[in-house]
């Protein structure tokens, strides 16, 4: 089944601690990006990738690092966190648009809460 | 940069009417629009894709209209459905690299 995983689903952790969410996809997708949703504020893009070995930040990417060594896999890194990245992450790919619709295949979302 | 208006306000209408959601947007026109559904806690699903040469698109009881010397889309659900209530998202093509969402347009389909 075509999807894409991320983990973890739900994590709540404290100011400072390091934390990093995984982001797997199966369909051999160049494009890979990362978003987070708050109230009132929609999907903002945080960082992307284009391919392996590139990637370039998003409208928010403060706070973030991603790295994307293989095709398949793109984590968030979260070095520090603090409490304004309470939020709810997609982590989303998609493949070559002139293929297909172009259209984004989106993971389950990654609730996290720092206090 | 580009900006993207959808109805804040939830919409609630009867089953069996048409919803007619809409998304309005700023500055330069996309090469293409896409509409998604995103139900509470889930990730968007992708729905419909609309280019710019093209004035509608249809797929089962959904179709999406692009004007764009109006700068708009409409999103329409014929003889909707309580399963249809969901949050929908308008996204502009901003070239290759990205998307830009719109904040959503809550669908409320009552009995």
């Amino acid at each position: 089944e075509a999807q894409v995983t991320q983990n973890p689903r739900y994590l709540i952790t404290v100011t400072g601690k390091k934390l990093t969410v995984t982001c797997s996809q199966n369909m051999n997708h160049e494009y890979m990006s990362w978003y987070r949703q708050d109230p009132g504020l929609g999907l903002r893009q945080i960082y992307y990738s284009m391919n392996v070995e590139v990637t370039d930040k998003g409208d928010v990417p403060e706070g973030y690092k991603v790295s994307r060594k293989e095709k398949r896999n793109f984590p968030l890194i979260l070095e520090s966190p603090s409490p304004n990245q309470t939020s709810l992450y997609f982590c989303a790919s998609r493949g070559d648009r002139g293929v297909n619709t172009g259209e984004l295949f989106f993971g389950e979302g990654s609730r996290l809460t720092v206090l | 940069s580009q900006k993207i208006e959808q109805n804040s306000e939830a919409l609630n209408i009867q089953e069996g009417k048409t919803a007619t959601l809409t998304c309005n947007y700023t500055n330069y026109s996309p090469a293409y629009l896409q509409w998604y559904r995103q139900d509470p806690g889930r990730g968007p699903v992708f729905l419909l894709l609309i280019r710019e040469n093209e004035k509608e698109k249809r797929k089962e009881r959904l179709k999406v209209t692009f004007d764009t010397t109006l700068k708009q889309s409409l999103f329409h659900i014929t003889a909707s459905q309580p399963a249809d209530s969901a949050t929908y998202l308008c996204a502009l093509d901003r070239g290759y690299s990205t998307l830009t969402f719109g904040k959503g347009t809550m669908l409320l389909v009552s009995p």
